[in-house]
């Protein structure tokens, strides 16, 4: 089956700073990429998502790029909020079958 | 449109009882997918309902089982209880057809098991 790896397991940036969590997945098949963010308490929410016919997708400060190649897949966050501090989560999957989420990612944006 | 919704929220049980957690997706989506989330874990992914037919399982003991409705509401009951099986337990609702097939979660139900 798919195994996704996430790194790293906990990053702290300066407000305004750019943060990357990088994603690899090792089931060529998988076909659809999502992220997640999870505050503390709530549920995990979609923010972002790219399929393998994209290289790069972006919406306002986050942006997510894919590899196919390299079978790796990076979320990118610019100019930094506190309201940015959560856990980050990817995932790996293609319709059908399940997804394959990795471990996540701590984020913590220091004012 | 509504959002996913499960209920109870939170289940406190003792060891060896059983206990049934509750999800209804989004209007209109067929597939829900069980998660268990644990501190040290992860999201772990249990099972997969669409179209009232489990179609993906994870890797958990058979005291771990599921059903969905014909409304697409789904139930996931877990049998003799144990201490480990404390954890929020996550659905995710999909509409799964062409090209989207996006999941969105519920907001989960925390069971302590005592």
């Amino acid at each position: 089956g798919e195994n996704v790896e996430q790194h790293p397991s906990t990053l702290s940036v300066q407000e305004g700073d750019s943060a990357v969590i990088k994603c690899t997945y090792s089931d060529s098949a998988s076909n659809y990429f999502p992220w997640y963010k999870q505050e503390l308490g709530k549920r995990p929410q979609l923010i972002i998502d790219i399929r393998s016919n994209v290289g790069e997708k972006k919406d306002q400060r986050i942006a997510v790029t894919l590899n196919k190649t390299a079978k790796h897949f990076s979320l990118h966050i610019t100019e930094t909020q506190p309201e940015d501090s959560a856990v980050y989560f990817c995932a790996a999957g293609s319709s059908g079958n399940q997804f394959y989420f990795g471990t996540g990612t701590s984020l913590t944006v220091i004012p | 449109k509504a959002g996913v919704t499960q209920t109870p929220r939170y289940l406190i049980k003792t060891r060896g009882q059983q206990v049934t957690l509750s999800c209804s997706p989004i209007s209109g989506h067929r597939s829900v997918s069980w998660y268990q989330q644990t501190p040290g874990q992860g999201l772990q992914f249990l099972f997969e309902y669409f179209s009232e037919t489990q179609r993906n399982k994870g890797n958990f003991p058979g005291r771990f089982s599921g059903r969905q409705f014909s409304n697409s509401r789904s139930e996931m009951n877990v049998s003799t209880l144990e201490l480990g099986d404390s954890a929020l337990y996550l659905c995710a609702s999909s509409f799964d057809r062409g090209s989207s097939y996006e999941q969105y979660f519920g907001p989960g139900t925390r069971l302590t098991v005592t």
